[in-house]
């Protein structure tokens, strides 16, 4: 286990509803950054926070966004769901500096856009 | 932009045999992730790869980086059923682990 958890674990949801997904980050972690994994492909980077801040984004549009708390936990939002967005949302945590470090994946969350 | 590919994508391998993922990538990084991701779970730490050279074991995969060539491998000696999963190589821009970009992924089957 890497210490990082995510809830929930499945969820279902209608097309142009909104979807909050939570993670709690691994002890000592300060840096959260969020990947979309679709059926069948690689993990493609949502984006960072970095002391509450949002510090660098993928390709991914405003619909997506999220939040980091003083504890370093945080949430992705998406608004005006659809089909499409029905994938594996990963969280991952790591350190801010240093050679040797790494990222830790949570167990991720199922949504699926019905 | 940093692309990131791996080959092949899919292997399908008897038990016992050797084989090889390669993983190739766009821009100059010496950061280079390997994880392993079986059916429906998350990712799982395999290797972390931080400099030219870096040649890392762990039982039967064994991973190197060659960053002047842009290449990791991904070596699998001996291959046992337990092996089979999806492997992906992911690159660091961001020195921090932070940013990853993943590559397309190999998914291995090893069969008896």
């Amino acid at each position: 286990e890497t210490g990082v958890t995510q809830s929930p674990t499945h969820l279902i949801k209608t097309r142009g509803q909104q979807v909050t997904l939570r993670c709690s980050s691994q002890s000592g972690h300060n840096t959260v950054s969020w990947y979309q994994q679709a059926l069948g492909q690689g993990p493609q980077f949502i984006f960072q926070y970095y002391r509450e801040e949002e510090n660098g984004r993928g390709n991914f549009p405003p619909r997506f966004s999220g939040l980091q708390f003083p504890n370093y936990s945080s949430e992705l939002n998406v608004n005006a769901l659809e089909l499409d967005d029905s994938a594996l949302y990963l969280c991952a945590s790591s350190p801010t500096r240093g050679r040797g470090t790494e990222a830790f994946f949570g167990q991720g969350t199922r949504l699926t856009v019905v | 932009e940093l692309k990131v590919e791996q080959n092949p994508l899919f292997l399908s391998m008897q038990e016992g045999k050797n084989y090889t993922i390669y993983c190739n990538y766009s821009t100059t990084s010496d950061r280079l992730y390997w994880y392993r991701q079986d059916p429906g779970k998350s990712l799982e730490s395999l290797f972390v790869l931080l400099s030219n050279g870096a040649v890392k074991q762990e039982g039967r995969l064994m991973a190197s980086l060659d960053t002047k060539a842009r290449l990791s491998t991904l070596h699998i000696t001996a291959a046992v059923h337990d092996l089979s999963a999806t492997y992906f190589c992911a690159v660091d821009m961001s020195g921090t682990a932070s940013k990853l970009t993943f590559g397309t992924g190999t998914r291995l089957q090893v069969t008896l």
